[in-house]
């Protein structure tokens, strides 16, 4: 199975800052990578998939790159409802496979 | 597009129970279903899928005590979860699944202590 590891756990950063999030897979693989926020008592939400491409309504803050074993999520300037857990997921093999999550917390 | 997961309750370990995600806004039989369950405060792990034609597959935690079903009929589909342990505690989130998940159900919280 692919491992998919996150870093950090947690970040704390300020309302406005832009920020990246990093997300390793244990093996090789193309653009076969999803995003997801979760907010605290819902369900998960797709960000990103095909490692770049926005979902339907993603604000343009939000975005995606990376191939092989390194991906990245950036958000551009952090707003007040993006405080949440991230998730990577790849969808390459199966199983398909979660990172442990990355919470980003207000500073 | 609304999914609504139902069914999560208190079981006792070895105890039984049934879930049910219900589809509407589209039309989820030509989509995959796929549960997944997020145990308290930990993260979120792939249960049991189920394709359009009815082939199914489960993550190796719950193979042979859960089943995945649906019904095409009612845009519903079903994880029948048996032989519970404590470490099924959790809530189940039921999700169109394509190759990644989207979009989620609410998700139902199942817990199993005696």
């Amino acid at each position: 199975e692919i491992v998919m590891t996150q870093s950090p756990a947690t970040l704390s950063v300020s309302p406005g800052e832009r920020v990246t999030l990093s997300c390793r897979a244990s093996q090789s693989f193309s653009s076969d990578l999803a995003w997801y926020q979760q907010r605290p008592g819902r369900a998960p939400r797709l960000l990103i998939q095909g490692a770049s491409t926005r979902a339907t309504g993603i604000p343009a803050r939000f975005s995606g790159s990376g191939s092989g074993t390194e991906f990245t999520l950036t958000i551009s300037s952090l707003q007040s409802e993006d405080f949440a857990v991230y998730y990577c997921q790849q969808y390459n093999k199966w199983p398909h496979t979660f990172g442990q999550g990355t919470k980003l917390e207000i500073k | 597009v609304l999914l609504v997961a139902s069914g999560g309750d208190l079981v006792q370990p070895g105890g039984s129970l049934r879930l049910s995600c219900v589809v509407s806004g589209f039309t989820a039989s030509p989509n995959p279903m796929s549960w997944v369950r997020q145990a308290p405060g930990k993260g979120l792990e792939w249960v049991s899928i189920i394709h359009s034609g009815g082939r199914t597959y489960y993550a190796d935690s719950v193979k042979g005590r859960f089943t995945i079903s649906r019904d095409n009929s009612k845009d519903t589909v079903y994880l029948q979860m048996n032989s519970l342990r404590t470490e099924d505690t959790a809530v189940y989130y039921c999700a169109v699944h394509p190759n990644y998940f989207d979009p989620w159900g609410q998700g139902t919280l199942v817990t199993v202590s005696s």
